[in-house]
């Protein structure tokens, strides 16, 4: 069992909808969770972070957490084609303050 | 804005030759990170620096791999001799001491090993 899983994608979905990506982790431990942003040919950026149960929410981006299900999630409301990226759950591991990334959900917005 | 720098940002070498890249940090962070990632994945942790110290590097092929950060503040991983399964992008990451979490990446090196 992978420790972050993702689904691959690719999500496509239309302008002005909401993207919804979803990630699952294995460690029990763990109290810290991210999601960052992978521009094809780029490197990673850092876009939320969330560290409780409930939402967080920064412009169009909400976070969600649901610890007891081992659940993260990632709302991208009003989506635009510059949103179209690959998007890494992360993961800081309980025991072994470590990074720990999923392989990304690739998202297309289309116009 | 501060950024991670690093060098070169293309490398093509040849199999059993050896190969270093260069990174330095935002200035203040106490926290580097070596990646390596492949296409489709994500990132995968191959050293972790807390100053000049080692704190994991349990995923690093240490016959191969070497990295060091002498003065805690700039960092080099050498990969000696290179193989063909090597060719995958190598990101360097800082981060403030214990925010693990919030990361910020350098552009990245492209290696191709042929």
């Amino acid at each position: 069992q992978k420790e972050v899983e993702q689904n691959s994608g690719p999500l496509s979905v239309p302008e002005g909808a909401i993207a919804s990506l979803n990630c699952t982790y294995s460690d029990r431990g763990s109290q810290s969770f991210f999601w960052y942003r992978q521009y094809s040919g780029k490197s990673p950026e850092l876009i939320m972070s969330i560290y409780s149960n409930g939402d967080q929410e920064d412009g169009r981006f909400t976070a969600q957490l649901n610890k007891a299900s081992q659940y993260v999630s990632l709302l991208i409301r009003d989506s635009q084609p510059s949103d179209s990226a690959t998007y890494l759950c992360a993961v800081v591991s309980g025991g072994y303050n470590k990074l720990i990334f999923g392989a990304g959900t690739r998202l297309a917005v289309h116009p | 804005e501060a950024e991670v720098a690093q060098s070169p940002r293309y490398k093509i070498t040849e199999k059993s030759q050896a190969v270093a890249f260069w990174c330095d940090p935002i200035s203040g962070h106490a926290t580097l990170y070596w990646y390596r990632q492949i296409l489709g994945q994500g990132p995968e942790l191959l050293v972790q620096f807390q100053d000049e110290s080692v704190v994991d590097d349990s995923q690093l092929p240490k016959d191969r791999f070497s990295a060091e950060r002498l003065k805690g503040v700039d960092s080099t991983l050498k990969i000696q001799p290179a193989e063909l399964g090597d060719s995958a992008m190598y990101l360097c990451a800082s981060s403030p001491a214990g925010r693990v979490g919030e990361q910020y990446f350098g552009p990245g090196t492209r290696l191709t090993v042929t």
